[in-house]
């Protein structure tokens, strides 16, 4: 079974709308920390949250925002008014405390049109 | 700031070739990772370090060694390199378990 699932292949919005990115996670742990990355088309990935398992607390960073749910395991991601730098594929991940491994979603390939 | 560094950035071998792939950190990290990204399938772990001298596979070992003699580098081999192999590789690094991972910006390995 897949540890993170993104169930979302590929969206397409136009510059301004919002856009919420979804992220389920697996995991029996009950310490366990979820990540997202983006991949620009240049190809680097660039690290944009994280959080532990014992924070559910919502986060707001310019605009970006994410939501945390354990009862649904969850930890979506809306980019307010988008733009077209937000262009990218964007991967959520999950670390599990009892182990060293990283697991990435298949990532979402996000294409803001002006 | 370097960062992660990978060398090279890309390189094309034959079937049945051995190379190795580098990957520097200057972060003092303790941890060090190796993936390969393929289309629609996300980043999959191949083999990870959690400290100079120590290994342990991934998710997706099975062709790959690698070996960390120094705490700033880890190397990733292919002994005879096979197409299914034709892949981005990242490396990337992070303090410890749980952290966040600082990535090189990627080889891109074809084999023919």
């Amino acid at each position: 079974a897949q540890k993170v699932t993104q169930a979302q292949t590929e969206i397409s919005v136009v510059e301004k709308e919002d856009v919420t990115l979804d992220c389920v996670y697996e995991t029996r742990d009950t310490t366990y920390y979820l990540f997202w990355y983006k991949q620009p088309p240049s190809g680097e990935l660039v690290f944009l949250i994280r959080r532990n398992s014992f924070d559910e607390q919502n986060e707001i960073s310019g605009r970006y925002s994410w939501n945390f749910q354990k009862s649904t395991s969850s930890f979506n991601f809306t980019i307010t008014a988008s733009q077209v730098v937000d262009s990218a594929v964007y991967f959520c991940a999950l670390s599990e405390a009892n182990f060293n491994k990283f697991y990435f979603g298949s990532g979402t390939k996000l294409n803001v049109k002006p | 700031n370097a960062g992660v560094t990978q060398t090279p950035k890309f390189r094309v071998l034959k079937t049945g070739q051995s190379m190795t792939l580098l990957c520097a950190q200057d972060m003092n990290h303790e941890y060090m990772y190796w993936y390969r990204q393929d289309p629609g399938m996300g980043l999959r772990l191949i083999h990870y370090s959690v400290g100079e001298g120590t290994t342990a596979k991934g998710e997706v070992p099975d062709g790959y060694n690698v070996s960390r003699l120094k705490k700033q580098n880890f190397l990733l081999g292919l002994e005879s390199a096979a197409p299914s192999q034709t892949s981005v590789y990242f490396c990337a690094s992070s303090y410890g378990r749980g952290a966040s991972q600082h990535f090189g910006d990627g080889t891109r390995l074809s084999i023919l």
